[in-house]
């Protein structure tokens, strides 16, 4: 069953608009967290924001913000006043606890991404 | 600081050929994991060691295998490549104890396989 999913493939938004990219997500682990990565045309993935699954606030990192609705089990993220530079596949991500729990080690489960682009 | 460094940037192999794709990293990181990202995918877990003198299985091991060689590095080994293992490779690392639970990538390895 798939833990993560993306159901936008692509969205389009004009610059200066907001855009929300919408993650749901399937965990039975009460602890838990959401990430949201970047991955621009050059490759690299770069960290965007991070939601914990006992955070109280939702998230936000400069024009980036995490809306996150543990009941409906989403994590979608926001951009506000989108940039050129926005243009990029985005991918939620969920981390979760493997291996032995003694080792506290983690993976990160990814959905399949979602294609913004930005139209000047 | 490098960060996450991952060598080669690229590799073409023929089937059967074998390689090592080597990575680093010089944040004094304990855990460190090999992703594979396929087209209009997102990354998949390979294997990963959660500290120097560990390595487990992830989700997509088959066909590989792993050395931790030393705190800051961490190989993968493909030892008879398959056009299926045709992927971007990233590796990432991550400090224990870390309550941001943040994966530190690197810049990834475009591997084909003819």
């Amino acid at each position: 069953a798939q833990k993560i999913t993306q159901t936008q493939p692509g969205m389009f938004v004009q610059e200066k608009e907001a855009v929300t990219l919408d993650c749901t997500y399937d965990t039975s682990d009460p602890s838990y967290g959401l990430f949201w990565y970047k991955q621009p045309s050059s490759g690299e993935m770069i960290f965007l924001i991070y939601q914990g699954s006992y955070d109280q606030q939702n998230a936000t990192e400069g024009r980036y913000s995490l809306n996150f609705q543990k009941a409906r089990k989403s994590a979608n993220l926001v951009i506000s006043a989108s940039q050129l530079g926005d243009s990029a596949m985005y991918f939620c991500a969920m981390r979760e606890l493997i291996g032995d729990s003694g080792a506290g080690s983690y993976q990160l489960t990814f959905g399949k991404g979602t294609k913004l682009s930005v139209i000047p | 600081n490098a960060g996450v460094t991952q060598t080669p940037k690229f590799q073409v192999l023929k089937t059967g050929q074998s390689m090592t794709l080597q990575c680093a990293q010089d944040m004094n990181h304990n855990s460190m994991y090999w992703y594979r990202q396929d087209p209009g995918m997102g990354l998949r877990l390979i294997y990963y060691s959660a500290s120097e003198g560990t390595t487990d299985k992830g989700e997509v091991p088959n066909g590989y295998n792993v050395s931790r060689l030393n705190k800051r590095e961490f190989s993968l080994r493909l030892e008879s490549a398959a056009p299926s293992q045709t992927s971007v490779y990233f590796c990432a690392s991550r400090l224990m104890g870390d309550r941001s639970y943040e994966q530190y990538f690197g810049p990834g390895t475009r591997l084909t396989v003819t």
